[in-house]
């Protein structure tokens, strides 16, 4: 098994540019997961699919970011217009649709936006 | 609304010394799942544990030992004859009956030689 990829390992960007992150689950997952680290707040949740249909965003910081889920095997976090405080890790992260599952975790998008 | 809050920002031990890392929730759920993370300096989110809320037994591996009472909405984390690569930040985290997974802000842990 592969686990959780995620792409771009690191980008650096400069602020008003769009900003596009990108994640393959596990195969079989039927969660998946948004969140990004910063030093201030920790590991917050942005937002969460089940079977490709969002479920909760209310942890999206403003309209700038939205996600996708176009099918089972790929999901996008995408930032436009960036700005630099919107420099952080994010990580991805898929689960078996039984509850008991542990979070699976990508290695994360360190992002920079100067 | 779910709630994760590890009160410790950052704990520095001597090597070989016992250290608790504390974790309280808040949830009016009653079937949850509570879970500890460590992210090493690589940055990478290691499982550590997994425990739901009928189980209140604690849980001993090897060094890592893991305290669960409902009682008082807390999840600590022992880690015994603390060892240099035990540095990292640890995270705790509560998954709801909406399956939601939030986590703590977690607490860094400085293990000194």
């Amino acid at each position: 098994d592969a686990g959780v990829i995620q792409s771009p390992r690191h980008e650096v960007t400069e602020m008003g540019q769009e900003v596009t992150l990108r994640c393959k689950p596990i195969s079989g997952h039927d969660y998946l997961f948004w969140y990004r680290q910063t030093m201030m707040r920790g590991l917050e949740l942005l937002i969460y699919f089940n079977n490709n249909v969002p479920i909760d965003d209310s942890g999206m910081p403003e309209d700038r970011f939205s996600a996708k889920m176009p099918n089972a095997s790929f999901s996008t976090l995408k930032i436009q217009p960036s700005e630099p405080r919107d420099s952080a890790v994010y990580f991805c992260a898929s689960s078996d649709r039984d509850r008991r599952e542990k979070l699976f975790f990508g290695s994360g998008t360190q992002l920079s936006v100067l | 609304a779910q709630k994760v809050t590890q009160a410790q920002t950052e704990i520095s031990v001597v090597e070989k010394e016992d250290v608790t890392l504390d974790c309280v929730y808040e949830t009016r759920d009653t079937t949850y799942y509570l879970f500890w993370y460590k992210q090493p300096p690589s940055g990478e989110l290691v499982f550590l544990i997994r425990r739901n809320s009928f189980d209140e037994q604690n849980e001993i591996s090897g060094r890592y030992s893991w305290n669960f009472q409902k009682s008082t909405s807390s999840f600590n984390f022992t880690i015994t004859a603390s060892q240099v690569v035990d540095s990292a930040v640890y995270f705790c985290a509560l998954r709801g009956r909406d399956d939601k997974i939030i986590f703590g802000k977690g607490t860094r842990l400085h293990i000194l030689p």
